[in-house]
């Protein structure tokens, strides 16, 4: 099977400009999750999709977004960029189960952001 | 509050010699999931292990070894005769069986396994 995929996998961009990221899972897959990875806060968990449904989130602001399609791939929107949000985005699948249980996650190479 | 902490920033090796990793975590949950995984160069996350809060048995798997105590609140990692490839930052990870996939992490060991 192939892995989780991410693309771009590098982007630059300048402060206030928006950007967009994409994750495939694993096929089979249903749930999609994205952290945020940087020297000084560590991984830190954005959120998570089931179904195309957030189920969870962490403590971003709302310029973080995400969404899932029918197909559970899932983007992530960061608008008004700020210099702090220089950072690897991960994307990690795994096999999902309805109800809230918690599965072994699988991550992709990541996205590296960088803002000027 | 959940919670993992990596104390060792930065650990480095001769190869061929054993290294331990050590994770300490908080929880208040009784039923929740422990995770190792290791981060090379590349920057991707590669899954190396999972156990259940209830399965305290020790696991091995080649050179990989993992060592769970509740009552310690540790779940600690023994590589054995360790490798240049074994060179990476290791991070523990934790998530209650009922978090919907959110893992919180620890700030990770970074391996330097020199030849």
């Amino acid at each position: 099977k192939a892995g989780v995929t991410q693309t771009p996998r590098y982007l630059i961009k300048t402060r206030g400009q928006q950007v967009t990221l994409s994750c495939s899972p694993i096929s089979g897959h249903r749930s999609v999750s994205w952290y945020q990875q940087t020297p000084g806060q560590g991984l830190q968990f954005l959120f998570e999709y089931f179904s195309e449904t957030q189920r969870n989130k962490g403590n971003f602001p709302g310029r973080f977004s995400g969404r899932q399609f029918s197909n559970s791939r899932s983007e992530m929107n960061v608008s008004t960029l700020e210099l702090g949000d220089s950072a690897l985005y991960l994307c990690a699948s795994s096999p999902g189960q309805s109800g809230a249980k918690t599965d072994t996650q699988y991550f992709g190479p990541g996205t590296r952001l960088t803002v000027l | 509050a959940q919670k993992v902490t990596q104390a060792q920033t930065e650990i480095s090796v001769v190869e061929k010699e054993d290294v331990t990793l050590d994770c300490v975590y908080e929880t208040r949950d009784t039923t929740y999931y422990l995770f190792w995984y290791k981060q090379p160069p590349s920057g991707e996350l590669v899954f190396l292990i999972r156990r259940n809060s209830f399965d305290e048995q020790n696991e091995i798997s080649g050179r990989y070894s993992w060592n769970f105590q509740k009552s310690t609140s540790s779940f600690n990692f023994t590589i054995t005769a360790s490798q240049v490839v074994d060179s990476a930052v290791y991070f523990c990870a934790l998530s209650s069986i009922y978090n919907f996939n959110k893992f919180y992490f620890g700030s990770g060991t970074k391996l330097n396994v020199k030849p």
